[in-house]
């Protein structure tokens, strides 16, 4: 079955810990997005990366940091420097060229700090 | 700046009734816009894009360049339209899935 898979769907955390949301996709696309959707706020980029080991900031980086070591995966981690980490976490993938925008989207990871 | 603007947080209409999702870009140049939604338990996903001037689910979308804006309509609303519905816009110079979001619409039809 061909997608995008995000795990774990809900991740509780303490203040002050680090937490890393895994991202897979099997549809051999080059890039790859973060996005945080936050309730009236819509989808704010966090990171994208556009081919494996490149990858760079979106407009709200500042708290978070990501890896690309294999194309299939982008894994996202929220640090203690991230100050307001509650919020549901979407990963997606675009084909490199081609496809014209559409990006394909996991079910997303709602992390909850406590 | 580029940027999205959805004016409109939820908008409820009648079954049968026209519908019409309103959204405004601000960019520079030739934009790429989308429509994305989201039906309830399921995953975000592309509805249309203006570069395909295509009709799916008897939704259609036209770009107004004199007006900035890329509004969703139909003409006739039914129940399994309630979804959140995002507008986005390709980001100037960006990969293909660099999308800046517009902060939704929430449609709800009534029976």
């Amino acid at each position: 079955d061909g997608g995008i898979t995000q795990s774990p769907k809900y991740l509780f955390r303490k203040e002050g810990q680090n937490v890393t949301l895994s991202c897979e996709q099997n549809l051999n696309h080059d890039a790859m997005y973060w996005y945080r959707q936050d309730p009236g706020q819509g989808l704010r980029l966090i990171y994208y990366s556009q081919i494996v080991n490149d990858f760079q900031k979106g407009d709200i980086a500042e708290g978070y940091s990501v890896s690309r070591e294999k194309k299939e995966s982008f894994p996202l981690t929220v640090t203690s420097a991230q100050k307001n980490p509650t919020a549901f976490y979407l990963c997606a993938s675009s084909a490199g060229t081609g496809g014209h925008g559409e990006l394909f989207f996991g079910e997303g990871s709602r992390l909850t700090v406590l | 700046a580029q940027r999205v603007t959805q004016p409109e947080k939820l908008l409820s209409v009648f079954k049968g009734a026209p519908v019409e999702l309103k959204c405004n870009y601000s960019y520079s140049g030739s934009p790429e816009l989308f429509w994305y939604v989201q039906y309830s338990r399921q995953r975000l996903q592309l509805l249309l894009r203006h570069i395909s001037r295509e009709s799916i689910k008897g939704f259609t979308a036209d770009l107004n360049k004199g007006e900035t804006s890329f509004h969703l309509k139909k003409p006739f609303a039914q129940e399994e339209d309630s979804a959140m519905y995002y507008c986005a816009l390709r980001r100037y110079g960006g990969s293909q899935g660099n999308l800046i979001f517009g902060k939704g619409t929430k449609l709800s039809v009534k029976p």
